[in-house]
C-alpha cells in the first residue's frame, strides 16, 4: 500500500539556516505529492504540490522537487526564519484522489532567534 | 467564502456518550474526508466521501459512522465514545476537477473523552 516516511523531530535550527526535510513514499501508480503546514493550534495549510515527476513546487521560500527514481520529495529552504517554526507533513494522493491524502507523520521544527 | 467549517471547536465527552461532529464546505467539493490527528502519528484517514449518498471507509473507521446527504455537509457521528478516540479531528475537501488533488482542512475539533 501507499505510505510516506519522513524526518522526525524536533529539528532544531538558528535563524537564516539552510533547512531540509526528507521526504520519501511509497507509492503504486504516479500519486501527486505534497507539504502541508500546521502552525500551533491550527489547521493544515498546503505548502507547496508537485503533480509529476521533475515536478518543483515552491511558496514562501519553500521548494520540493518530486524525484520518481529516489521516490523522493525533500522540502528546503535556503534561510528559515522565526515565523518558520511549525510541524511540516508530507504527503501523497491515495488512488485518484476522491480517498484522501496518505501523510507521513510530521516533523516539528523549532527556529531558534 | 468560508472554505471549510467545523463545529465544536472543543468537547469533552464522558465515555459512552455519542456525538457528532459537524463538518461544511461551500467550495462545492465533491471529496470530503475525515481524519485523525495523534501525537507522533501524523493523520489517518477515517472515513471519506466522493459524493452525496456514498461514503467509505479509510484507514481508521472503528466506532465512526458518517453520511453525506448533501453535497456540502459531512458529519462524523461517535456512536458510543472510548478514551481511544481521543485526539483532534480534521475535516477536508477536495474537487474532483483537475490532478492534483489538493486537499482543504478545517481548524479542526479537540475532543477529549474521559
Amino acid at each position: 500500500g501507499n505510505s510516506v516516511t519522513q524526518m522526525e523531530g524536533p529539528v532544531t535550527l538558528s535563524e537564516e539556516a539552510f533547512l531540509t526535510i526528507n521526504c520519501t513514499y511509497t507509492a503504486t501508480g504516479y500519486p501527486s505529492l505534497f507539504w502541508y503546514v500546521q502552525y500551533p493550534g491550527e489547521g493544515l495549510q498546503l505548502l507547496l504540490k508537485a503533480t509529476k515527476a521533475d515536478d518543483k513546487g515552491s511558496n514562501k521560500g519553500f521548494e520540493a522537487t518530486y524525484r520518481k527514481e529516489t521516490t523522493s520529495f525533500h522540502l528546503e529552504k535556503g534561510s528559515v526564519q522565526v515565523s518558520d517554526s511549525a510541524v511540516y507533513f508530507c504527503a501523497l494522493s491515495r488512488g485518484g484522489g476522491a480517498d484522501g491524502l496518505t501523510f507521513g507523520k510530521g516533523t516539528h521544527l523549532i527556529i531558534q532567534p | 467564502n468560508a472554505g471549510v467549517t467545523q463545529t465544536p471547536k472543543f468537547q469533552v465527552l464522558k465515555t459512552g456518550q455519542s456525538m457528532t461532529l459537524q463538518c461544511a464546505q461551500d467550495m462545492n467539493h465533491e471529496y470530503m474526508s475525515w481524519y485523525r490527528q495523534d501525537p507522533g502519528m501524523g493523520l489517518r484517514l477515517i472515513h471519506y466521501s466522493v459524493g452525496a449518498g456514498i461514503t467509505d471507509q479509510g484507514e481508521v473507521p472503528n466506532g465512526y459512522n458518517v453520511s453525506r446527504s448533501t453535497t456540502e455537509d459531512f458529519p462524523l457521528r461517535l456512536l458510543s465514545a472510548a478514551p481511544s478516540q481521543t485526539s483532534v479531528y480534521f475535516c477536508a475537501s477536495s474537487s474532483a476537477a483537475g490532478t492534483s488533488y489538493e486537499q482543504y482542512f478545517g481548524p479542526g475539533t479537540r475532543l477529549t473523552v474521559t
